[in-house]
């Protein structure tokens, strides 16, 4: 099985940009692996915040967005806020299963 | 607006099989062309994405946990389900049913502890 790799934490100061990257195993991350973003914060349910590499839900911020970059998917955080910290999870798609990433731990400071 | 709500036991014992049912409200399943999945979280730790099923019964396993899990759906029910067998104190996990496609609708999570 593939393993997806995320940087364990990062750390963004308020309104400013950082980038959260997500790498697979297998080789560079397509939009065949159709890249999902969740945000979590403690004591909730995951929120899907991007799917298909950019698309995003009528709830999904403004100042994020994904994309494909250096052959692994990306999500952006642009203008950072407080409650953007959360932990965030990448999911890729290979022809059949999904694989999460381990998450990354983000700390607006 | 979809809603999903996961439910069973809240402790199983050690190999016994866990059973959850998640109810669909908001909408008819049988119209729409989505997969339903499950995903788990341990204490502590990240997600783990089980397994989906669409409408028609076709399924997609974790490759991990394939020889464990099954996923079935009853659109009659507006339901589908998530067995898993011989568990350990490793499946301890909050699940969460979703719908996979487009994951825009997550239920809250239910706490599935494993314990004699």
């Amino acid at each position: 099985q593939a393993v997806v790799t995320q940087e364990p934490s990062l750390t963004v100061s308020p309104g400013g940009t950082v980038t959260l990257t997500c790498g697979s195993s297998t080789g560079a991350v397509t939009s065949g692996h159709y890249p999902y973003w969740f945000q979590q914060k403690p004591g909730q349910a995951p929120r899907t915040l991007i799917y298909d590499t950019n698309n995003k839900h009528s709830w999904t911020p403004a100042r994020f967005s994904g994309s494909l970059l250096g052959g692994k998917a990306a999500l952006t955080l642009s203008g950072a806020q407080p409650e953007d910290e959360a932990d965030y999870y990448c999911l890729l798609y290979y022809n059949g299963p999904r694989v999460f990433g381990g998450g990354t731990n983000l700390t607006v400071l | 607006q979809l809603q999903l709500q996961e439910s069973g036991p809240g402790l199983v014992k050690p190999s016994e099989t866990l059973s959850l049912t998640c109810t669909v409200s908001g909408g008819s399943m049988s119209s729409k062309s989505y997969y339903w999945g499950w995903i788990r979280q341990p204490p502590g730790r990240g997600l783990e994405w089980i397994g989906k099923i669409y409408n028609s019964g076709s399924t997609q396993y974790n490759p991990s946990l394939r020889s464990r899990v099954t996923i079935s759906v009853d659109t009659s029910k507006n339901q589908f389900s998530l067995k898993l067998t011989s568990v350990t104190a490793a499946d301890t996990a909050v699940y969460y049913c979703v719908v996979d496609t487009f994951m825009a609708h997550w239920g809250q999570g239910t706490l599935v502890t494993v314990s004699s």
